[in-house]
C-alpha cells in the first residue's frame, strides 16, 4: 500500500518548473506532501483532504484527484531553496497511519 | 514554540544490546508517531501513538516496541539489536490523529556495529 512517486529524480535550472506525481491502490482520505534537505528532518509543506480545495502557497501547489487516487505536487519557476527530496504520504480511508512513498530527489541549479 | 525534540540524536550500539530512544512532542500534539529511514527503504512506518494506546503498527519484528506517557512524551525499544537496525528513526507529533500535517523532530541516528 506504499504509495508510488515519479520521477524519482529531477534536474532543473532555476526558473523551471517541476511536477511530482503520487498515486495509491487505495481509497485515499488525504495526501500530505514533505520536502527534506539532506541531513535534516522532514518538513510539512501541506495536506489535501479528501472532499477538500486545492492547496497552494506561493509557488508551490498540489490537487487530489480522488477518482485516481492521485496527487501531483507543481513547483512554479523553481528556486534554489526548492532542493531536496520531496516525499508524498498516504492515509487510506478507515486506517489513519500515513504511508510515504520513496521519494523525488530534486536538484535545483543555478 | 518548541519543536519535536528527540534524545539522543546519536547512538553507537553492539548487536544483541537494546536501545532506548525518547521524543518529546510540541506541546498540544497528542498523536505520536515514528519512522525508520534508510537510504534504500526510505521512510518505513513504525507505530502511532495516541492518548498512550497504540493505534498502529507497522511491519517490523515484535523487538520493536513503544509506549506514549501522559504528557504525550514517547519512547521506542528495540531489543537484540541486529546490523540492519542501523538506520535515522524519526519521531512525528500531530494535533489530532488525522487530518493534520506531522512535525518531525530532528532524529536519532543509530549505528549498530
Amino acid at each position: 500500500q506504499q504509495p508510488v512517486q515519479s520521477p524519482q529524480a529531477v534536474i532543473l535550472r532555476e526558473g523551471e518548473d517541476a511536477v511530482i506525481n503520487c498515486s495509491s491502490s487505495k481509497a485515499l482520505y488525504s495526501v500530505h506532501w514533505y520536502r527534506q534537505k539532506h541531513g535534516e528532518a522532514p518538513v510539512f509543506l501541506m495536506i489535501l483532504l479528501k472532499g477538500g480545495e486545492q492547496k497552494g502557497h506561493d509557488k508551490i501547489s498540489a490537487s487530489f484527484n480522488e477518482k485516481k487516487q492521485q496527487s501531483s505536487l507543481y513547483l512554479t519557476a523553481s528556486q534554489l531553496s526548492y532542493s531536496g527530496t520531496y516525499f508524498c504520504g498516504t492515509e487510506i480511508v478507515g486506517d489513519d497511519k500515513i504511508i510515504f512513498g520513496k521519494g523525488t530527489r530534486l536538484h535545483i541549479l543555478p | 514554540k518548541a519543536g519535536v525534540t528527540q534524545t539522543p540524536r546519536y547512538l553507537i550500539k553492539t548487536r544483541g544490546q537494546q536501545v532506548t530512544l525518547s521524543c518529546s512532542p510540541i506541546s498540544g500534539h497528542r498523536s505520536v508517531s515514528w519512522y525508520q529511514q534508510t537510504p534504500g527503504q526510505g521512510l518505513q512506518f513504525l507505530f502511532e501513538y495516541f492518548s498512550e494506546t497504540q493505534r498502529n503498527k507497522g511491519n517490523f519484528p515484535g523487538r520493536f516496541s513503544g509506549r506514549q506517557f501522559s504528557n504525550s512524551r514517547s519512547e521506542m525499544n528495540v531489543s537484540t539489536l541486529e546490523l540492519g537496525d542501523s538506520a535515522l528513526y524519526l519521531c512525528a507529533s500531530r494535533v489530532q490523529r488525522t487530518s493534520y500535517g506531522y512535525t518531525f523532530g530532528s532524529g536519532t541516528r543509530l549505528t549498530v556495529v
